[in-house]
């Protein structure tokens, strides 16, 4: 069984200011961890993927996100907020143990003050 | 390389009447998977289907909802008499042969049932 926790539905930084969204995992066997993020009326669309490789996984957009077992914790992290970071982004937990589909979190909304 | 590709973008019906929503996987790929997006939630699983075969229905509800991927022509997810908690918007992903950790997704139909 695989599940995802996402602290806080909201999160509100100001434009410049480091971004820290927080995502806690379980899983029985070896996860691969995601982060997607949805804009506004859109898909999903891949930031980053931890797959047994590198704990530290680098993303598009200055996204990055650590994976750290003893903490069962795969945050993002972005060190200076913009505009346009604004929108829903989602933790997301699959494993190799089956077909691959994976479990998301409830998602956090990043909200970026100017 | 055109990306998943979902059909209508926006559908609304009433309660009652069929929706029928359409999913082209990207190039290359053989493994479709479908979720529901309800307002304030993540994704939840609901179908995932190889070329001619449901792979795993778990999350699919067991009455007025279906789904098919033909060996010719996009993915369908079938929903019969829908009612207004069909409302949501629902969204397609795909991913290369077995093995792949990744999936990516379509823009997603969003369903309104008046």
């Amino acid at each position: 069984a695989q599940s995802v926790t996402q602290l806080g539905s909201h999160v509100s930084v100001s434009e410049g200011a480091l971004v820290l969204l927080r995502c806690n995992y379980s899983s029985s066997v070896p996860p691969y961890l995601f982060w997607y993020v949805q804009y506004p009326n859109q898909g999903l669309q891949l930031l980053l993927k931890y797959t047994s490789a590198a704990t530290l996984v680098k993303g598009i957009n200055g996204f990055e996100a650590e994976f750290k077992k003893s903490e069962t914790s795969f945050h993002l992290t972005k060190p200076s907020a913009h505009m346009s970071d604004a929108a829903e982004y989602f933790c997301a937990v699959s494993s190799s143990g089956g077909s691959y589909i994976p479990t998301f979190g409830r998602g956090t909304s990043l909200i970026v003050h100017p | 390389n055109a990306g998943v590709m979902q059909n209508p973008r926006h559908l609304v019906r009433r309660r009652g009447q069929e929706a029928r929503l359409r999913c082209s996987p990207m190039k290359g790929h053989s493994h479709v998977y479908w979720y529901r997006q309800l307002p304030e939630e993540g994704l939840k699983f609901m179908v995932y289907l190889q070329k001619e075969n449901i792979i795993d229905e778990s999350g699919m509800p067991k009455e007025r909802f279906s789904a098919e991927f033909p060996k010719e022509g996009p993915s369908i997810l079938r929903i019969q008499q829908v009612v207004r908690g069909d409302s949501a918007a629902y969204f397609c992903a795909s991913s290369s042969v077995a093995g792949e950790e990744t999936q990516y997704f379509g823009p997603g139909t969003r369903l309104l049932v008046l």
